[in-house]
């Protein structure tokens, strides 16, 4: 089926460990994105890239790295991590041509550093 | 900062009746305002969109109501049925190179059968 593919689903991590979680989408879209999901916060943005070769800070960028290694893959690394970034991790994708589409997303990473 | 300011945080509505969310922005330069459905442990996904030269969209149960002067937009689910138990976010977006969304904080709806 088309659509956003994230792996791993769940992942446990000890602080100070590392790991890159992984995203993929076979729809051909120009724009992909990093959003983490907390209780009561919603979904807000880590880091975004518009095209193949960009990448830009979104709102909350701080201990992540992201990868657009082709059109198709985008990845966010985690280089040492800290309890607070246990959350919900989606990854969607988007076109940038024509009108305003909306976001597909992934089914998301759970993701515990204890 | 922008900012999509979503409320309430939770609702509970019985089976038949009508659930209202509401939404408010600030960035005058959003032009594309979509809804989003999310059941425990999928990702979101697109319910209903609208642009701000209609003041209201509607798809099957699924009503989209803006107000541009307000900027203000709401979500109004007809005949709630218990399986449109879910969180709700709503979103606000510009036609830019990078078409970003800015999420409300959702809602979680209940619908009692």
């Amino acid at each position: 089926n088309a659509g956003v593919t994230q792996t791993p689903k769940f992942q446990v991590l000890k602080t100070g460990q590392s790991m890159t979680l992984q995203c993929a989408q076979d729809m051909n879209h120009n724009s992909m994105y990093w959003y983490r999901q907390d209780p009561g916060m919603g979904l807000r943005l880590i880091y975004y890239s518009a095209s193949e070769g960009t990448t830009d800070k979104g709102e909350v960028p701080n201990g992540y790295n992201v990868s657009r290694l082709n059109k198709r893959e985008f990845s966010l690394r985690l280089e040492s991590a800290a309890p607070s970034q246990t959350s919900v991790y989606f990854c969607a994708s988007s076109a940038t041509s024509g009108p305003p589409h909306g976001y597909t997303f992934g089914s998301g990473t759970r993701l515990t550093v204890v | 900062q922008q900012q999509v300011k979503q409320s309430p945080q939770s609702l509970i509505v019985q089976k038949g009746g009508i659930s209202i969310i509401n939404c408010a922005y600030e960035n005058t330069a959003f032009d594309y305002f979509p809804w989003y459905q999310q059941f425990p442990g999928k990702g979101p996904a697109l319910l209903i969109a609208i642009r701000p030269d209609v003041s209201e969209k509607k798809e099957g149960r699924f009503t989209i109501s803006f107000n541009k002067s307000a900027k203000q937009f709401s979500l109004h689910i007809m005949d709630s049925q218990p399986g449109d138990s879910a969180t709700y976010f709503c979103a606000a977006g510009s036609s830019g190179s990078a078409r970003q969304l800015t999420f409300g904080s959702g809602t979680q709806l209940t619908v009692l059968p």
